[in-house]
């Protein structure tokens, strides 16, 4: 099955720019994440969808981040305006069963390389 | 609150020997998950294998087994022969009970194999 796919890879813009990031989940996965990983941390958490409803925003700076999740599948995650500390990876991952007592295993895509002059 | 707790920064080791990285996790779910990822240069996180807090025993994926102390609340991963492709930054994570999902990430161990 193909990946979660993300584009673009890379962005470098200029602090107070905007900046957009897109995600196509796996086929059939329920539930979309965005994490954001700054250079030399772990991931965290950004913004969780099941289906195209929020399910937990609560690290998200809504201030300058917003996201959308559009028929339950691609996802949108935007920057506007862009500082300095935005600088890092933003992952995208999907998962099959959002409550599964499972594994419900993230699958990651590669992620967008941002970088804030 | 979950927290995820990685205290080795980075580790060398030599090819085909056996590795242990640390893990030790918080949080007051009765039910809980733990997971670790490998992140190789590229930046894709890969999967690697899974602990139930409840699973009778301790996971095992190939080359990869989790040794779970529920007690110590440790849950340490162990490479057996390791290879150079093993080379990556490895991470530990924990997803909570039911309503509580999301998985929350340690801060990462940079492993080295040293041919």
């Amino acid at each position: 099955e193909a990946g979660v796919a993300q584009s673009p890879r890379y962005k470098i813009i200029e602090k107070r720019q905007s900046v957009a990031f897109w995600c196509n989940p796996i086929s059939g996965h329920a539930t979309l994440y965005w994490y954001q990983q700054i250079l030399g941390q772990g991931p965290k958490l950004l913004i969780q969808f099941q289906n195209n409803g929020v399910v937990d925003d609560s690290q998200l700076p809504k201030d300058r981040f917003s996201a959308e999740r559009l028929k339950g599948v691609d996802s949108t995650l935007k920057i506007q305006p862009a500082k300095l500390e935005d600088s890092a990876v933003y992952l995208c991952a999907s998962s099959l069963r959002p409550r599964d007592s499972g594994a419900n295993v993230l699958t990651f895509g590669a992620g967008s390389r941002l970088t804030v002059l | 609150a979950q927290k995820i707790t990685q205290t080795q920064p980075g580790m060398f080791v030599q090819e085909k020997e056996a590795v242990t990285l640390d893990c030790t996790y918080d949080t007051s779910d009765p039910s809980y998950g733990l997971f670790w990822y490998k992140q190789p240069s590229s930046g894709e996180m890969i999967f690697l294998i899974y602990q139930g807090s409840y699973d009778q025993q301790n996971a095992t994926e190939g080359r990869y087994s989790l040794n779970f102390q529920k007690a110590r609340k440790s849950a340490n991963l162990v490479i057996s022969a390791s290879q150079l492709g093993d080379s990556a930054m490895y991470f530990c994570a924990m997803r909570g009970d039911f309503g509580n999902e999301k998985l929350t990430f340690g801060t990462g161990t940079r492993l080295t194999i040293i041919p």
